[in-house]
């Protein structure tokens, strides 16, 4: 079965320093990954999406993630965190042919000034 | 462009009361929607999703119900709520390939 483990509860980073938050899958196939972004009382924003292709995706806010087959991995970056940037991060990857999502249990991002 | 609205934004609701949330699509025909549940400090959990009109899946067995009365809109409803049931309520549709795209949710607090 389909599964996403994102290992970090909560991270706490410096403003101006730079981010990685880890995600792990498992999928038998090529999968579809997903990073999305939810600020306190707000609804999910899409961060990014691989589907295919170049495995270096770029996305909004000046994120980025990388597809890496060989690890079952998908991690987030920024190379400069800003204090907005304060969130909790969710990683997903479509459950094949399902139409479903599979979540995460989250990254809560803290930045420091 | 493509909108999801839910309403209300926030619920206080006494125990054993009724509940109906409403999640409305704009700027799309026929998407695939879905009801997710977050609770305090806890990640999404899928309650139910729909292809069409009057077409819903369930995926854990709860307290709630679903219906989808018009191509754009869906229904989260419950005849008696629980305290279990306090959570932040949130639609999606979804979009190319397995993109879903969230509303902005709906906080309950059940007392």
């Amino acid at each position: 079965a389909q599964s996403v483990t994102q290992p970090d509860i909560h991270i706490t980073v410096s403003e101006g320093a730079s981010l990685e938050l880890r995600c792990n899958y498992s999928y038998g196939a090529t999968p579809y990954l997903f990073w999305y972004v939810q600020s306190p009382g707000q609804g999910l924003q899409l961060l990014l999406k691989y589907f295919s292709g170049d495995t270096l995706v770029q996305g909004i806010k000046g994120f980025e993630a990388e597809f890496k087959r060989s690890q079952s991995s998908f991690n987030l970056r920024k190379p400069s965190v800003h204090w907005s940037d304060a969130a909790e991060y969710f990683c997903a990857v479509g459950a094949g042919n399902t139409d479903k999502l599979i979540f995460g249990t989250g990254t809560r991002l803290q930045v420091f000034p | 462009s493509q909108t999801i609205h839910q309403w209300p934004a926030t619920l206080v609701q006494p125990v054993g009361s009724p509940l109906s949330l409403e999640c409305t699509v704009e700027g799309t025909s026929n998407p695939n929607l879905y009801w997710y549940r977050q609770a305090a400090g806890r990640g999404l959990q899928l309650l139910f999703y729909s292809v069409g009109i009057g077409q819903i899946s369930s995926e854990v067995p709860q307290n709630l119900s679903a219906s989808r009365p018009q191509d754009r809109q869906f229904i989260l409803s419950s005849k008696k709520l629980l305290l279990s049931d306090s959570g932040f309520y949130l639609c999606a549709r979804k979009g190319v390939g397995e993109t879903q795209y969230f509303g902005p949710g709906t906080r309950l607090l059940v007392l």
